[in-house]
């Protein structure tokens, strides 16, 4: 079974630029969530989408979107790029909100100049 | 926040010693993950314990769970240099909800 999977892998974007990640999940998981890794922060949660409904969502300013298609899988924007958005992006698939065991993508690495 | 927190933030050792990390969080929990983080990777799954669970093992991994303090620890015993990542607790909560610490960094060096 294919693992999840993001692209593109890597990304440079400079400041005010917007940016469009992608992940598809593991087949049969309907649920994703992103997170934004950081050196000093850890991962933080930005959202979670089930069954294409955002069912929770993080502490993120709305310049943060993201969305679910009807094959699972998931994309999430970022607009007017900030310095700070440099990170790296993780998706994670699980079958459904109620299963505990995420499976995690390589993450998407962002850097904006 | 309901983020568990992972202490300590970094730790070396030599191969063949024991690593401990631990965890606390705040808030009452359904169940309790540690993942793995290789440089730059994504997270690999590694153990859940539940709140009615004291302690897990699996292969040279061993976890407990404390709920009266709102704490768990990871146990890795005789390390090895591949065991060199960081390693997240995340807790989960009735509503289905995640949310994972900042990660100790542990490094074995050989």
């Amino acid at each position: 079974k294919a693992g999840v999977t993001q692209t593109p892998r890597y990304l440079i974007k400079t400041r005010g630029q917007q940016v469009t990640l992608s992940c598809s999940p593991i087949s049969g998981h309907r649920s994703v969530s992103w997170y934004q890794q950081t050196p000093g922060q850890g991962l933080q949660f930005l959202f979670e989408y089930f069954s294409e409904t955002q069912r929770n969502k993080g502490n993120f300013p709305g310049r943060f979107s993201g969305r679910q298609f009807s094959n699972s899988r998931s994309e999430m924007n970022v607009s007017t790029l900030e310095l700070g958005d440099s990170a790296l992006y993780l998706c994670a698939s699980r079958r459904e909100p109620s299963y505990n065991e995420q499976f995690f993508g390589p993450g998407t690495r962002l850097t904006v100049l | 926040s309901q983020q568990g927190e992972e202490d300590p933030q970094a730790l070396s050792i030599q191969e063949g010693e024991n690593a401990t990390m631990n965890c606390s969080y705040k808030t009452s929990i359904n169940n309790l993950q540690w993942y793995r983080q290789n440089s730059g990777r994504g997270l690999v799954h590694l153990i859940l314990i539940r709140s009615n669970e004291r302690e897990k093992h699996s292969g040279r991994l061993r976890v407990t769970l404390d709920t009266s303090k709102k704490s768990s620890s990871l146990l890795i015993t005789a390390s090895r240099a591949a065991d060199t990542a960081s390693y997240f607790c995340a807790t989960g909560y009735n509503n289905n909800d995640m949310r994972f610490g900042a990660g100790t960094r542990l490094t074995v060096k050989p």
